[in-house]
């Protein structure tokens, strides 16, 4: 079946805009990550949602880091008045209930800020 | 907190040779451990997994096997080919994260022919 798509798979854009990246999960998958791949930090957890759960927002690095899942789906990560050190692969991931906690992988999105 | 450590690299072999990736991991409670792999210009994909002691996760001619004792799970194969050329992650979920993976650094792995 169908993997994790995400869009766009390239994104540049200038300081201080604003983005917005997609994640289609696995359907029937009932949880959805966001993760920040970058040379100096490797992959960071940012957010996590679950069903109709409160998402976990611990590792979102700063106010300006914003995620919303609609219809317990599609995922937005917005990211507001972007900075250089933004700059990295975004990874979304989805795994179904239950299991071990395999996460099912995107091929991510390439944020560079100039 | 959960941490994964391993080992840096890059690794370079010669095709057909014996390959070992370390991973050693901080947790508390009993997690899942995980290896994922990244081929060039591609996505995470899960390699293989294990969810108690002493359980061998294997799959494509890699296996792994999570000793408790040691805090471990070392990637092995037997002979390593060119197309395992990629980036091996050694991954953890705690019991008591929330769910989500805590990565080790990455070692990428270069198979030479």
């Amino acid at each position: 079946g169908a993997g994790v798509s995400q869009s766009p798979s390239n994104k540049v854009t200038e300081k201080g805009k604003d983005v917005e990246l997609r994640c289609d999960p696995i359907s029937g998958h009932t949880a959805l990550y966001w993760y920040r791949q970058s040379l100096g930090q490797g992959l960071e957890f940012l957010i996590y949602f679950q069903g109709n759960s409160a998402p976990d927002k611990s590792g979102l690095p700063s106010d300006r880091f914003s995620a919303e899942r609609t219809g317990g789906s599609v995922s937005t990560l917005t990211i507001q008045r972007t900075q250089q050190e933004d700059s990295a692969v975004y990874l979304c991931a989805s795994s179904p209930l239950g299991g071990a906690g395999e996460q099912y992988f995107g091929p991510g999105t390439r944020l560079t800020v100039t | 907190g959960d941490s994964v450590t391993q080992m840096e690299g890059p690794v370079t072999l010669s095709e057909e040779a014996f390959l070992t990736i370390n991973c050693t991991y901080t947790a508390t409670g009993y997690p899942s451990l995980f290896w994922y792999v990244q081929y060039p210009g591609e996505g995470l994909q899960l390699l293989l997994k294990a969810t108690k002691a002493d359980d061998k996760g294997s799959n494509k001619g890699f296996e792994a096997t999570y000793r408790k004792e040691t805090t471990s799970f070392h990637l092995e194969k037997g002979s390593v080919q060119v197309s395992d050329s990629a980036v091996y992650f050694c991954a953890l979920r705690g019991p008591n994260a929330g769910n989500m993976l805590t990565f080790g650094g990455g070692t990428r792995l270069m198979v030479k022919p």
